[in-house]
């Protein structure tokens, strides 16, 4: 069974670009987060979906930053302009939201480098 | 406000040995707990989780032990191997009427595990 697909795994850009991180969840999935690792503030959640539709967005740094989630099986993170702080690996994650509990399964993140 | 804490930035074993990891919580909220193990370049996976009214959950060799009254779980991997080898990120998350999907990640525990 195919996991959360990230796309790109690596990109690197200048200062000032925008920036398009790309994320297919596991089929079926109806839940989808954005996270972002950086050594300092470990893993950290920058939004997620429900459904399609955004819940809760107060990770999500500043105004650069915007998700969205056109349809059950894709989802884009962009960052526009990007800065050379936003430099991280950011990782997407999908579940089956409902009832119970359900784990969250990854993707394998897209690392960020902004010069 | 740091609600998910792993105080042991790393831990070293020999292998056949058991290796116990631990994390700390302060939101008496929360009342579902996972463990994710994450190689190099990779997304965090899944592990084991527990629910709040458990007080242990045994899958293998990997088994998580939650003290509500402490507010502290751990992760026991016993016989320990050198594929064992990774970072594992304890993470928390409140499930009440909100039902929301949202986990809290400590900072994670790399651990060694010596041939």
């Amino acid at each position: 069974d195919a996991g959360v697909i990230q796309s790109p795994r690596h990109e690197v850009t200048e200062m000032g670009q925008e920036v398009t991180l790309r994320c297919k969840p596991i089929s079926g999935h109806n839940s989808l987060f954005w996270y972002r690792q950086t050594m300092m503030r470990g893993l950290e959640l920058l939004i997620y979906f429900n459904n399609n539709v955004p819940i809760d967005d107060s990770g999500m740094p500043e105004d650069r930053f915007s998700a969205k989630m056109p349809n059950a099986s894709f989802s884009t993170l962009k960052i526009q302009p990007s800065e050379p702080r936003d430099s991280a690996v950011y990782f997407c994650a999908s579940s089956l939201w409902g009832t119970s509990n359900q784990p969250q399964h990854f993707g394998d993140g897209t690392r960020l480098s902004i010069l | 406000d740091q609600q998910v804490k792993q105080n042991s930035p790393s831990l070293s074993v020999q292998e056949g040995r058991i290796s116990i990891l631990n994390c700390d919580y302060t939101n008496s909220m929360f009342d579902y707990f996972l463990w994710y193990k994450k190689y190099p370049a990779e997304g965090p996976t899944f592990l084991i989780s527990i629910s709040s009214i458990k007080d242990k959950n045994e899958d293998g060799r990997f088994t998580v032990f939650l003290n509500k009254s402490a507010k502290h779980l751990s992760l026991h991997i016993v016989p320990s191997q050198p594929g064992d080898s990774a970072v594992y990120f304890c993470a928390a998350k409140r499930f009440g009427s909100s039902n929301t999907g949202k986990l809290i990640f400590g900072q994670g525990t790399t651990l060694q595990v010596k041939p």
